[in-house]
């Protein structure tokens, strides 16, 4: 079954505890991207990354790494979280069309 | 002004009424255009893409006015489980850029 996967779905953490969302598509798709949805303000895309080892910021990078080894995966890095980084969190990939394909989200808590 | 704007919602209608939404786009050189659906605490999936000739898919008829910049999304017939949130996407050289979302409720 095509799909984007993520983990984990529910994360509550502290602040400045470094923290790791994986993000794994099984499509061979070249486009990866990373977004974050609070109420309001819709999708913003945080990063993204247009084939392995190319990665490029989106509109709200700050506070984010991301890091692209391998085609299939594609993972999100908060160093230092804040509770400004509290938020739903989808990662989407797909190939040079443009239907995008999204994980099922990852709710992340920073208290 | 935001580079996407949908209507501000939400739609409350009974079923088997008629909906529409409206979304306008800043870049007159956005390239194609698009709806998803996202349903509560779930991630978003492609409703229908909207060509210029607007196009139709059983109840839904998707519209694009590139003179005007907006598309829009007509739902007939509504059905409980078209209850959602409708985003409207635009695209300009893979730069995807997402509505804030319209919330649609229909009603028993």
């Amino acid at each position: 079954e095509a799909q984007v996967t993520q983990n984990p779905r529910y994360l509550i953490t502290v602040t400045g505890k470094k923290l790791t969302v994986t993000c794994s598509q099984n499509m061979n798709h070249e486009y990866m991207s990373w977004y974050r949805q609070d109420p309001g303000l819709g999708l913003r895309q945080i990063y993204y990354s247009m084939n392995v080892e190319v990665t490029d910021k989106g509109d709200v990078p700050e506070g984010y790494k991301v890091s692209r080894k391998e085609k299939r995966n594609f993972p999100l890095i908060l160093e230092s979280p804040s509770p400004n980084q509290t938020s739903l969190y989808f990662c989407a990939s797909r190939s040079s069309g443009e239907t995008q394909y999204f994980g099922p989200g990852t709710r992340l808590l920073v208290l | 002004r935001k580079e996407v704007e949908q209507d501000p919602g939400p739609f409350n209608v009974p079923e088997g009424a008629t909906v529409a939404f409206n979304c306008t786009y800043s870049n007159s050189a956005s390239q194609s255009f698009f709806w998803y659906r996202q349903d509560c605490r779930k991630e978003p999936k492609l409703l229908m893409s909207v060509y210029s000739s607007g196009n139709e898919d059983g109840r839904f008829t998707a519209q694009l006015n590139r003179a005007s910049q907006y598309i829009s999304l007509l739902i007939r017939d509504s059905k409980l489980s078209d209850s959602a949130t409708y985003l409207c996407v635009v695209n300009f050289y893979n730069d995807m850029r997402f509505g804030a979302g319209t919330r649609l409720t229909v009603k028993p």
